[in-house]
């Protein structure tokens, strides 16, 4: 069965530092999305991406991030210059469609982590 | 700004029992309403995806909506202890936009 998948499982890197986080959608998906997930709360929705461009972003989605699909394969999170509050997991879930029945399937996740 | 509210629990049951856990929502043009299932440290993975005002079933669980009541619950039938996980409401539009989830409800199921 098709899966979203995600890289790497772990990262850790310095306050200030730059990460790039990947993500394969299922092949044949069109809308992509990325959640954060801070350890003991809920899961956030930051941006979805369809057509090479951003459709929506939430106010957690600031100037710090930016998404990428570099090629036909890949949908990449960059956080610029992270802080320990980007310390969380991150999911990439992709979706064949963007009608309301579209359902969204999830990645592993990323655990960042910002020392 | 959209809510989506879920007791956090631990809602406990005791092994093949029924589980109801329930969710409430604020924006009345929500259409489209999903149950996922979390394992802690693991992603949310589908369980089901109800549309329409009353009840849809899949095996032991059933989903119910009430529009007018703004409400989706799902009962988990014959519980099992590994049914014991996080359960999570999510809410969305026509389109799918803003995709919100709640805070989750932890299950626990006592052998």
């Amino acid at each position: 069965e098709p899966e979203v998948t995600q890289t790497p499982s772990h990262q850790v890197t310095q306050m200030g530092q730059e990460v790039i986080l990947r993500c394969v959608p299922i092949s044949n998906h069109l809308y992509f999305y990325w959640y954060r997930q801070i350890l003991g709360q809920k899961v956030e929705f930051l941006v979805s991406f369809y057509n090479n461009e951003i459709s929506e972003k939430s106010e957690i989605f600031d100037d710090q991030f930016s998404v990428e699909r570099p090629d036909g394969s890949n949908f990449t999170l960059k956080i610029r210059s992270t802080k320990l509050e980007d310390s969380a997991m991150y999911f990439c879930a992709s979706s064949a469609g963007t009608s309301g029945t579209d359902t969204q399937y999830f990645g592993p996740g990323t655990r960042l982590t910002v020392l | 700004q959209k809510e989506v509210e879920q007791n956090s629990g631990p809602l406990s049951v005791p092994e093949g029992a029924i589980a109801s856990l329930n969710c409430t929502y604020s924006d009345r043009g929500s259409q489209s309403f999903f149950w996922y299932r979390q394992y802690s440290g693991k992603s949310p993975e589908l369980i089901m995806s109800i549309y329409s005002n009353g009840d849809k079933e899949d095996g032991r669980f059933t989903a119910q909506l009430n529009k007018a009541s703004q409400y989706v619950s799902l009962l988990i039938r014959d519980s099992q202890p590994s049914d014991s996980a996080t359960y999570l409401c999510a809410v969305t539009g026509y389109y799918g936009q803003n995709f919100v989830f709640g805070p989750g409800t932890r299950l626990s199921v006592l052998p």
